[in-house]
């Protein structure tokens, strides 16, 4: 059974045009994920949720932004995408600092 | 800061033999965890196995070990009897006690051939 699921799999957006990104979680873990992954490398990551209290890391560019409006998902939202922004996005849940789990990802293609 | 290195971008292995990838990590912490995650092509990220600092016993899964060398800061996995379904990306990670977030590395494409 899925516990970390993202839709959707594909996106595909337009230079400029915001889109989001969501990640949803049957764990109830308290944290929670988003990894931006280009190809062949290791994930890269935006940000993270502890509850509610938002980390963004410090090289986040600020077209990216994220809400959990509770604990069970999260969204990520890109406001004006860029062609450097198409990326595997990988969304994950762990409690506390233990295991993280990841969702299958979503693929975001810049047209 | 932390780092983790993997010296070995991609790996082939014959299928049924055994295979050893690499990793070293750099850290003045005490208490950490170390992981392997492996990345199928599907792209799922899934946890193979992990290791706590303070456990000098290596950890085991399966056909799946690890080789923890705390004094030399070294990690590395080793697939027995390896099958054409281990082919994956496989990522070292790192993360402390006191963080939640997780430091990996560059990771090693793992090819099987049959």
């Amino acid at each position: 059974d899925a516990m970390v699921i993202q839709n959707p799999r594909y996106q595909v957006t337009q230079f400029g045009k915001p889109v989001t990104l969501s990640c949803s979680q049957t764990l109830n873990h308290n944290v929670m994920y988003w990894y931006q992954q280009k190809s062949s490398q290791a994930p890269k990551l935006l940000f993270h949720y502890y509850d509610k209290d938002f980390n963004n890391e410090a090289d986040t560019p600020d077209n990216f932004q994220s809400r959990r409006p509770n604990t069970s998902f999260c969204f990520l939202d890109i406001r004006s995408p860029g062609l450097g922004d198409a990326a595997m996005y990988l969304c994950a849940a762990s409690s506390g600092r233990n295991i993280q789990y990841f969702g299958a990802g979503t693929r975001l293609s810049v047209l | 800061a932390q780092t983790v290195t993997q010296s070995q971008p991609e790996m082939s292995v014959q299928e049924a033999e055994t295979v050893t990838l690499s990793c070293t990590y750099d850290t003045s912490e005490s208490d950490y965890y170390l992981f392997w995650y492996k990345q199928p092509p599907s792209r799922q990220m899934i946890l193979v196995i992990r290791q706590e600092a303070y456990k000098q016993q290596n950890a085991t899964e399966n056909r799946f070990s690890v080789n923890f060398q705390k004094a030399a800061k070294s990690f590395s996995l080793k697939i027995s009897d390896s099958q054409l379904g281990d082919a994956a990306m496989y990522f070292c990670a790192y993360r402390t006690n006191r963080d939640d977030k997780i430091i990996f590395g560059k990771g090693t494409r793992l090819h099987i051939l049959p």
